[in-house]
């Protein structure tokens, strides 16, 4: 079954900019998603991008998906405190959604 | 956007009872809805696919005798956490989206068996 993997811990200064990778398994996946989780909540979708695309900008956000390698990423363009959460990249497989274990995002001042 | 519902946001239940949470769709109509579970500092977990009009299908390991899945009407899915203990003490999201779109999750809700 599918895959996907994340770096677990990812710390940043306030300002500059934050990549988090995720590499997956299954090349059939359509969609390709990043939400964001803060501390006691659900999900927020952030962003996702279409698995025939390499590149998505949206605000702060840009997603690039390798898929010959089948590594995708997210960029955050001048972080900020308020970025600070756990990302979890998913894969769609047959309908249904499969997690990265999460990146947990630490912005400091 | 897509808009998904869930409520109570936190339940505590004393071990041995049942405790039910609701999945709404809002503003679209969802065949397939997907319950997972996060244990603490941990990913999330596909329990089910709840199937409006059919029974839910369980991912391997879930007892379905124990976590029952209704999906009696186009915008709402039910989990029932029955004869709960306090091992199923767990963070419980659902989740669903318009055909074609993306998911969409609940805001979740935090299970405390004592």
């Amino acid at each position: 079954g599918e895959d996907v993997e994340q770096s677990l811990f990812l710390s940043v200064r306030e300002g500059d900019s934050s990549v988090i990778n995720c590499t997956y398994t299954d090349s059939s996946s359509t969609y390709l998603y990043w939400y964001k989780q803060e501390p006691g909540a659900g999900l927020q979708l952030l962003t996702y991008i279409f698995s025939n695309m390499d590149m998505k900008q949206d605000q702060r956000l840009t997603v690039l998906l390798n898929k010959k390698d089948k590594h995708l990423s997210l960029r955050i363009a001048d972080t900020q405190t308020g970025d600070s959460a756990i990302y979890f990249c998913a894969a769609d497989n047959t309908d249904k959604l499969i997690f990265g274990t999460g990146t947990r995002l630490q912005v400091f001042p | 956007g897509a808009v998904v519902s869930q409520h109570p946001s936190w339940v505590i239940c004393k071990s041995g009872t049942s405790v039910k949470i609701e999945c709404r769709s809002l503003d679209f109509q969802a065949t397939t809805m997907f319950w997972y579970r996060q244990f603490p500092k941990q990913s999330l977990m596909l329990m089910a696919t709840s199937n409006e009009g059919s029974k839910a299908t369980y991912e391997q390991g879930v007892e379905k005798d124990k976590f029952l899945i209704n999906h009696a009407s186009l915008t709402l899915s039910t989990l029932t956490v029955t004869s709960a203990h306090p091992e199923d003490s767990s963070f419980y999201i659902c989740s669903a989206g318009p055909q074609g779109s993306p998911l969409h999750f609940g805001n979740g809700t935090r299970l405390t068996v004592t």
